[in-house]
């Protein structure tokens, strides 16, 4: 059982350039989160889903798109890159009530 | 909306001393509470959650935490903190049927000295 796996581990972008972080769990759950994580401030919730077919936004919504054609992928796209978004990023997926799994993270630069 | 705050940014103990990390929440209806552990380089861990029953629960690793309504608080504690607890330790705060969100304190920075 892999749990939630996040693709890729590190990544560098210059300023303008998109990319696409990967998410995807094997446990049937129906609820998915980005989160990123900054140095001070916690953890802030960029977009969640409910179920396939079915986002909405957090916290820190601007500057990222998402998708949820499956249960199992929840992919996180960045439109135009930007030095403030640079952080680490986390995907978790739960069950109802609670979220109990966190991948192993995605540290994003952008230069 | 909800909030959730963390009084203590960094904490240095020396092993076998007491811990005690302060949370403190604000949301005006029923709530779930976590707590997280991040050790270096790795991913969030659930240490502990309390959703409802007896305030006082009880986690992995020997943590535990008093959810105490007056006071909208949910303190983590250990009696006797080990070098490998050093981590961060963020408190968190879910709403009943808001989709699960979580709403994250900045997190406590825990070093433990030998």
């Amino acid at each position: 059982n892999a749990g939630v796996t996040q693709t890729p581990k590190f990544q560098v972008l210059k300023t303008g350039q998109s990319m696409t972080l990967q998410c995807a769990q094997d446990m049937n759950h129906e609820y998915m989160s980005w989160y990123r994580q900054d140095p001070g401030m916690g953890l802030r919730l960029i977009h969640y889903s409910v179920g396939a077919g079915i986002t909405d936004q957090g916290e820190v919504p601007n500057g990222y798109n998402v998708s949820r054609s499956t249960t199992e992928d929840f992919p996180l796209r960045l439109l135009s890159a930007a030095p403030s978004q640079t952080s680490v990023y986390f995907c978790a997926s739960s069950t109802r009530g609670v979220i109990y799994t966190f991948g192993s993270g995605t540290r994003l630069t952008v230069v | 909306a909800q909030s959730v705050s963390q009084h203590n940014h960094h904490v240095i103990l020396s092993e076998a001393a007491s811990l005690e990390l302060g949370c403190n929440y604000s949301y005006g209806g029923t709530v779930n509470l976590f707590w997280y552990v991040q050790y270096p380089g790795q991913h969030l861990q659930l240490l502990l959650k309390y959703f409802s029953g007896d305030p006082l629960v009880k986690g992995i690793k020997g943590f535990e935490a008093e959810f105490i309504k007056s006071k909208f608080s949910f303190n983590l504690r250990k009696p006797s903190v080990q070098w490998s607890d050093t981590a961060e330790y963020f408190c968190a705060v879910g709403v009943t049927g808001g989709g699960n969100k979580l709403t994250f304190g900045t997190g406590t920075q825990l070093k433990v000295e030998l």
